[in-house]
């Protein structure tokens, strides 16, 4: 238990769907993230968050659009999904931004996501 | 497009060996270097944020050294046990905020 939670754990969803990924850290962290890690690639940052202001969008598709209302909560809407965008898809949080010295990441289960 | 390298893609060790593992990353507009530990099943867990040349990071048997001049970074594990079993990623950070993972080390330790 890393104090970052994730609903759903799996989800199915067909391409013509809208969804919702959720993500909640108890932790008091200022910073969110949401990755992703699709099948023989490497892990990819998708968004960062730093006191519910995004920080950063590595080129994500406008069909993924992150929404931070404070800093405890991170949502991932889904809508017009391709099958290649099935992943399984990680949130993480930390006390301050990546990188800053002595800063660790807590990552929370993920949500497997399936796209018919 | 940044390169990061890990190596070897995967390593199957008895217990009690020791072992190390490379990740090299672009010598330029170094940031950060991550280390993190997945295990099958399981969230991904940060052993090491490394900012400086030269740094040395331990926690318990495992460490890691870090040569930004020459873009390499190396993860040593000191009697391997088989609760080590896990796909070791490492993650370079430039100065401009972006992050690039490499594709892993799956360390496999036989009993």
């Amino acid at each position: 238990e890393t104090g970052v939670t994730q609903t759903p754990r799996h989800l199915v969803m067909g391409m013509t769907n809208k969804k919702s990924l959720k993500c909640e850290q108890h932790l008091g962290h200022n910073a969110m993230y949401w990755y992703k890690q699709s099948a023989k690639k490497p892990l990819e940052l998708m968004f960062v968050y730093n006191f519910k202001e995004q920080t950063e969008n590595n080129s994500v598709p406008s069909r993924f659009s992150p929404e931070c209302p404070n800093s405890s909560h991170l949502f991932l809407h889904l809508h017009t999904l391709q099958p290649e965008d099935s992943a399984l898809y990680l949130c993480a949080s930390s006390q301050d931004l990546l990188g800053s010295r002595g800063n660790e990441q807590f990552f929370g289960p993920g949500t497997r996501l399936t796209v018919l | 497009i940044l390169n990061v390298e890990q190596s070897p893609q995967s390593l199957h060790v008895q217990e009690g060996d020791s072992t190390n593992f490379t990740c090299s990353f672009p010598s330029s507009n170094f940031y950060a270097l991550h280390w993190y530990r997945w295990e099958t099943a399981k969230s991904p867990e940060a052993l090491f944020v490394m900012t400086l040349n030269g740094d040395e990071k331990k926690k318990g048997r495992i460490s890691a050294t870090l040569n930004t001049k020459e873009g390499y970074s190396y993860l040593y594990i000191k009697g391997s046990q088989p609760e080590d079993s896990a796909t070791y990623l490492c993650a370079f950070r430039t100065n401009a905020g972006k992050s690039t993972f490499g594709d892993g080390t799956t360390l496999t330790v036989k009993p």
